[in-house]
């Protein structure tokens, strides 16, 4: 069973961009991940697919401003022209579901 | 769009049972896995278990095994999470999942209580 680590916090201006990183453990390094995004007192948002290859698919009205990357066994979450509703919490997931990130709280100052 | 609602839950004594429900609608139910995920007050997500498409396959995290079952009936779009020797450690919000790969919709959630 992969594991995947993500850093607690991360802080960004407004209007600016910031990346967040989510890594899979040894061996695991070509799984695909989802990134969810969870705002304060609501349930999560399926944000994006993201594969190994870079390659990454959106769910339904995510804006523009969010992308995915991925590099060997970390994957990315790029958010730019950072607004005030992207302020929440950011998990990561294995492909098969049965695994979850800590999540990245993400403060925009 | 995809639509997942829960229901059931609420306060219950340790050891107590409670059956949540999730009913799903705006896509096709029978074609897809499905998933409940909580996330206990405070805390991060925690997988809970996965159900293939025609219920033959299911999986469950280790501290839940033995006393919870995930079942589901498709011909009422309907997911279910029978919860049986509730322990407090069980308190959290319990969200259904569809899954294509990976979750790719949410429920709203619903609120198990688990005290004395």
């Amino acid at each position: 069973q992969p594991v995947l680590t993500q850093s607690s916090s991360a802080s960004a201006s407004l209007g600016s961009s910031v990346k967040l990183t989510c890594t899979l453990s040894s061996g695991h390094s070509s799984y695909i991940i989802a990134w969810h995004q969870q705002q304060p007192g609501k349930a999560p948002r399926y944000l994006m697919k993201l594969e190994g290859s870079g390659s990454y698919n959106k769910g339904s009205g995510v804006p523009d401003r969010f992308s995915g990357s991925s590099s060997g066994a970390d994957r990315y979450l790029t958010i730019s022209n950072l607004q005030s509703e992207d302020e929440a919490d950011y998990y990561c997931e294995t492909w098969d579901s049965k695994v979850f990130g800590g999540g990245t709280k993400l403060t925009v100052l | 769009e995809v639509q997942l609602v829960e229901s059931g839950g609420g306060l219950v004594q340790p050891g107590g049972s409670l059956r949540l429900s999730c009913a799903a609608s705006e896509f096709t139910f029978s074609s897809y896995w499905m998933s409940w995920v909580r996330q206990a007050p405070g805390k991060g997500l925690e997988w809970v278990a996965n159900i293939k498409q025609d219920g033959s396959e299911k999986y469950y995290v280790d501290s839940v095994k033995g006393r919870f079952t995930i079942s589901r009936d498709n011909a009422k779009n309907s997911l279910y999470l029978q919860m049986n020797s509730l322990r407090a450690e069980d308190t959290a919000v319990y969200y259904c999942a569809m899954r294509v790969t990976t979750i790719e919709w949410w429920g709203q959630g619903t609120l198990v209580t688990v005290s004395s």
